[in-house]
């Protein structure tokens, strides 16, 4: 089962920011947070990850709750083009079996 | 292109056959995993590998089977096919055994319809 909760589907306008939570409020130390999304037609693919402070790349900044129980994917002028399923999983650092559970995640819709 | 390889990427067979799926990984990765994608459903875990050596095992059904060969390339059988088993499978790779910060990379897929 998912150690992840996310919305099952949010709404945003284009060039607009987006703001998409998860809650892991079951997190251990050793589990990194890792988003990915699914673009139509395609496979996932990676989009950011972090442990404990919150951490930018050129797609997305990944906003770490003090607590670690919950974050947020922010993204932060949207396009059409991200519309898509994203997915926030755990993948635990000290875990040699690793089973990377995704769960339904939230799918994105962009308004132009 | 994630580097990952999967063939075919389209299968249409019939209920009670048997089909293999093949997925290269990315140069250098030693892991190799299968999730299956039903239609408006999230990913599903199989299973996983690591160097050839089974590491961990989701809801596969025992109709199903994988084995990961000694140039990393994998496959994954699917045995007695039912309608239900309609759906994308897809494979990712990753360098390292553990979780942690590694990143996966996705193939693009193998669409199974049984009819």
């Amino acid at each position: 089962d998912a150690k992840t909760t996310q919305p099952n589907s949010m709404e945003s306008n284009e060039e607009e920011p987006v703001h998409l939570p998860c809650n892991h409020s079951t997190i251990s130390g050793t589990d990194y947070i890792h988003w990915y999304r699914q673009l139509p037609s395609q496979g996932p693919e990676y989009v950011i990850h972090g442990l404990t402070s919150n951490v930018n790349n050129r797609m997305a900044s990944l906003a770490i709750a003090e607590d670690r129980k919950s974050s947020t994917l922010i993204l932060h002028r949207a396009t059409l083009r991200d519309a898509a399923v994203y997915y926030c999983i755990l993948r635990d650092a000290m875990n040699r079996d690793d089973k990377i559970i995704f769960g339904k995640g939230t799918r994105l819709h962009i308004l132009p | 292109d994630s580097g990952v390889t999967q063939t075919p990427k389209h299968l249409i067979t019939a209920t009670g056959q048997r089909v293999t799926l093949r997925c290269s990984p990315r140069s250098g990765d030693l892991s190799v995993y299968w999730y299956q994608q039903s239609l408006d459903q999230g990913l599903q875990f199989l299973i996983h590998y690591y160097n050839g050596e089974e590491r961990a095992k989701g809801n596969i059904l025992e109709r199903f089977s994988a084995q990961q060969f000694p140039d990393l390339h994998s496959e994954l059988n699917l045995s007695s096919l039912e309608l239900g088993d309609s759906a994308l499978y897809f494979c990712a790779s990753s360098v390292e055994l553990v979780g942690g910060s590694g990143e996966l990379f996705f193939g693009e897929g193998s669409r199974l319809t049984v009819l």
